[in-house]
């Protein structure tokens, strides 16, 4: 099955600086890569996703790249603000027998200090 | 957007006892829903996966028997764990996807159960 591997598990910056997480898949099937904030207590929000014939997408201070080769896709925050502290999670889709579901990584916890 | 309602969003209930969590999707037709447990500082584990009117496809090591879940329609899916035990206490989150999403996955906002 799919194994979704996330670094770093904590982050801490200082407002205005960039971050960068970075996740690894092993299931080369995998065509679907989404990435989630949570807050505490609360599901999880989509902040952007990445499709397998993308390389790179972008929304504002948000990034997402994609490398199927090496099987890694990355996380870029600019700009942070104290409000983009939280948790971070990867996720890659994986095909069961069911239908197609998200396998996520361990998560990171982002710190943004002012 | 297509928003799926979660309910309770807490719970507390005595050992033994059995509790329902629900997931409706509130305007979409969720074809395929997906049960997730999340233990304090962890990931998101997948539990199961269900299509509506089929039984559920559950994640190995999962007690199918412990955790019930149906989906008996396109906009509900209910997860029931039985005998409640200590254990079990956890964040329960539940996912779905269908109609015109295309690969969108919306996610509830989750329900924490206590088991004293």
């Amino acid at each position: 099955g799919e194994n979704v591997e996330q670094h770093p598990s904590t982050l801490s910056v200082q407002e205005g600086d960039s971050a960068v997480i970075k996740c690894t898949y092993s299931d080369s099937a995998s065509n679907y890569f989404p990435w989630y904030k949570q807050e505490l207590g609360k599901g999880p929000q989509l902040i952007i996703d990445i499709r397998s014939n993308v390389g790179e997408k972008k929304d504002q201070r948000i990034a997402v790249t994609l490398n199927k080769t090496a099987k890694h896709f990355s996380l870029h925050i600019t700009e942070t603000q104290p409000e983009d502290s939280a948790v971070y999670f990867c996720a890659a889709s994986l095909y069961n027998q069911a239908g197609t579901a998200l396998i996520f990584g361990k998560g990171t916890t982002l710190s943004v200090s002012s | 957007g297509a928003v799926v309602s979660q309910h309770p969003s807490r719970v507390i209930c005595k050992s033994g006892t059995s509790v329902k969590i629900e997931c409706r999707s509130l305007d979409f037709q969720a074809t395929t829903m997906f049960w997730y447990r999340q233990f304090p500082k962890q990931s998101l584990m997948l539990m199961a996966t269900s299509n509506e009117g089929s039984k559920a496809t559950y994640e190995q090591g999962v007690e199918k028997d412990k955790f019930l879940i149906n989906h008996a329609s396109l906009t509900l899916s209910t997860l029931t764990v039985t005998s409640a035990h200590p254990e079990d206490s956890s964040f329960y989150i539940c996912s779905a996807t269908g109609g015109k999403l295309d690969y969108g996955y919306t996610f509830g906002s989750g329900t924490r159960l206590t088991v004293v």
